[in-house]
């Protein structure tokens, strides 16, 4: 079975835009989670997303957004572009049930 | 609120030899643990978890972890080290007490292993 997939791999943006970065989970999770992880550090909760609905937000402003559609892929959304928003973004998918959550590779985000 | 702390940023081990990292949290209310291992340029690995029952865990790659409620302390140990283990790694906790399908994960900073050949 394909694990978790996470697109881009890599982006490069500039202050100010906006980016979407894109989840698929393991087939039958119904759960997504998405964490920021900057260089150095452990991953820090952003969102999770479980059948549709947004279960937990982290401690992030408001430039950031998510949502998870009907075949339970999801979208990250961050807005207004900061410096400090350089950061490997992780999705995870999990059953709930099991509390195992199954990490993407992630996709690297440079803001210049 | 909860809060992780892995007490070594840095681990080197030589090769065969065993090791142990370390792991303390605080909460005020009981929590599953976790570890994971995270190899360079890759996403997250499940080690091993403790949701209940017996306090020692064993998970895959030959870790194990002792769950200690007195000290709060979730220590990762593996008797014999190999190059392969050289990775990032994070201990975690969720609360088990919250909404049904809220499963917050809050990391540590983490503890890179490098084993010595």
């Amino acid at each position: 079975d394909a694990g978790v997939t996470q697109s881009p791999t890599h982006l490069i943006k500039t202050r100010g835009q906006h980016v979407t970065l894109r989840c698929s989970p393991i087939s039958g999770h119904k759960s997504v989670s998405w964490y920021q992880q900057v260089l150095g550090q452990g991953p820090q909760f952003i969102f999770q997303y479980y059948e549709k609905e947004e279960r937990g937000r982290g401690n992030f402003p408001d430039r950031f957004s998510a949502r998870q559609f009907p075949n339970y892929s999801s979208e990250l959304n961050v807005n207004a572009l900061l410096l400090g928003d350089s950061a490997l973004y992780l999705c995870a998918s999990s059953l709930v049930t099991t509390y195992e959550q199954y990490f993407g590779p992630g996709t690297r985000l440079t803001v210049t | 609120a909860q809060s992780v702390t892995q007490l070594d940023s840095q681990v080197p081990v030589f090769e065969e030899a065993p090791v142990e990292l370390r792991c303390n949290y605080s909460s005020s209310v009981s929590v599953y643990l976790f570890w994971y291992v995270q190899y360079p340029n890759q996403g997250l690995q499940l080690l091993l978890k403790y949701l209940s029952g017996s306090t020692l865990v064993k998970g895959i790659n030959g870790f194990e972890a002792e769950f200690n409620k007195s000290q709060t302390s979730f220590h990762l140990r593996k008797p014999s080290v190999h190059i392969s283990d050289t990775a990032e790694y994070f201990c975690a906790v969720s609360d088990p007490i919250s909404n049904f399908g809220n499963e917050k994960l809050t990391f540590g900073t983490g503890t890179r292993l490098t084993i010595i050949p």
